[in-house]
């Protein structure tokens, strides 16, 4: 089955700089690929998500990549703010006949430091 | 108009009772799923319905049943409790195919 990685576990950057968090999947197949931001004790909410016939996604100041000979993508937020202080996750799934479900990586704790 | 709604949020109960969470979701998706999330914040699948039909099961025990009267609904049963089912059930849906989950607010379970 699908394993995702997600480095790094815990990240803090000064207001203002850029974040970056790296996913890695092994099924080849898998070819959807959001990304998901929770909050102190609320639920995951889908922030930006890419297809694998796409190779970069842009939204205001989050902007997802994929490299898909290397199975590798990433989430990319500029100008961080305090209210980006989340756990963010990374997840793949391969769209089947009804059986897709959603692989998530492990997730990374990213604070945004004032 | 929560899209995806689940209650209890909180459940506290001892070790060896059976408890129920139940979810709704009004956004007319097919599909709807039950992950469980530990206290490392792990987000991990348990069971998959798609329009009442179980597609995915994955290796949770037997004490543990999903059901689905309808697709706009979907409940957990969980038999004889135990300290290791502590953690928060979310529940989600989706229109299936490449499109994202839409997560109900979740139910934290403490076994006590």
């Amino acid at each position: 089955g699908e394993n995702v990685e997600q480095h790094p576990s815990t990240l803090s950057v000064q207001e203002g700089d850029s974040a970056v968090i790296k996913c890695t999947y092994s099924d080849s197949a898998s070819n959807y690929f959001p990304w998901y931001k929770q909050e102190l004790g609320k639920r995951p909410q889908l922030i930006i998500d890419i297809r694998s016939n796409v190779g970069e996604k842009k939204d205001q100041r989050i902007a997802v990549t994929l490299n898909k000979t290397a199975k590798h993508f990433s989430l990319h937020i500029t100008e961080t703010q305090p209210e980006d202080s989340a756990v963010y996750f990374c997840a793949a799934s391969y769209a089947g006949f009804g059986n897709e479900k959603l692989t998530f990586g492990t997730g990374t704790r990213l604070t945004i430091i004032p | 108009d929560t899209a995806v709604s689940q209650t209890p949020k909180y459940l506290v109960t001892q070790m060896g009772n059976d408890k129920s969470i139940k979810c709704e979701q009004n956004l007319g998706h097919d599909t709807m799923y039950w992950y469980k999330q530990d206290s490392k914040k792990f987000l991990k699948i348990m069971f998959s319905y798609n329009n009442k039909e179980l597609i995915i099961n994955e290796t949770v025990p037997n004490r543990f049943s999903p059901k689905s009267p309808d697709k706009a609904h979907l409940n957990l049963h969980i038999n004889s409790l135990e300290l290791g089912d502590s953690a928060v059930y979310f529940c989600a849906s989706s229109q299936g195919g490449n499109y994202g989950y839409t997560f109900g607010s979740g139910t934290r379970l403490t076994v006590v």
